[in-house]
């Protein structure tokens, strides 16, 4: 079946660095990938998403790259700020199966 | 964007108890889910429900129950809750086979 992991846990990075966090997949039929936030308390939220013909795509200080042939993703956060500590978790979709990873807890310090 | 909520934030019960958690969608989507998320865990799918009145088991199905009578409520339920049921429960809509929305959880402690 698929697994979705290898991030790191935990994440710490300086106010105003740039944040990368990683994910790798295992099935290579997904068509489609997205990164959700999920803050203390709280219930995942959609950041971004991507499709399995895009190697890149960015957003509003967010950008996710996918490398299929090693089977990586990534959410880079430019410019990090206090409201960007939360978990980070992949997902990864084929037809409507979802597949999550295990999260990256990122912390800011101001 | 769908808006899902479910019934309650915290909860805290008795081992043994039969337990409710309920997750009402506010559109008409056929796919929910029921996930449980644990520290270094990640989510874990318990059920999965296609339409109304069908269901399919996830991962973890063991010591849970669903019921789906209508298309907009889709309900957990703990036939006997135990300690290791302790957890984050998220409910939540697939759309269009691309998009999950989710609920904001309910942390059930069972003592």
């Amino acid at each position: 079946g698929e697994s979705v992991g290898l991030h790191l846990p935990t994440l710490s990075v300086q106010e105003g660095d740039n944040s990368i966090i990683n994910c790798a997949y295992s099935n290579s039929a997904s068509d489609y990938f997205i990164w959700y936030k999920q803050e203390s308390g709280k219930g995942p939220q959609f950041i971004i998403d991507i499709r399995s013909n895009m190697d890149k795509r960015q957003g509003q200080r967010v950008t996710v790259l996918l490398n299929k042939t090693v089977k990586h993703l990534s959410l880079q956060i430019a410019a990090t700020q206090p409201g960007d500590s939360a978990v980070y978790f992949c997902a990864s979709v084929h037809g409507n199966q979802f597949y999550f990873g295990t999260g990256t807890s990122l912390t800011v310090i101001p | 964007d769908v808006k899902v909520t479910q019934s309650s934030r915290y909860l805290v019960k008795r081992t043994g108890e039969k337990v409710f958690l309920e997750c009402v969608q506010d559109m008409d989507h056929e796919n929910m889910f029921w996930y449980r998320q644990d520290p270094g865990l990640g989510l874990r799918l318990i059920y999965f429900s296609y339409d109304v009145k069908m269901k399919e088991k996830g991962d973890i199905p063991e010591g849970y129950s669903v019921s789906r009578e209508k298309k907009e409520r889709f309900s957990l339920i703990l036939e006997s809750a135990s300690t290791n049921q302790t957890s984050m429960y998220l409910c939540g809509v697939i759309v269009m086979n691309t998009e999950a929305f989710f609920g904001q959880g309910t942390r059930l402690t069972v003592v």
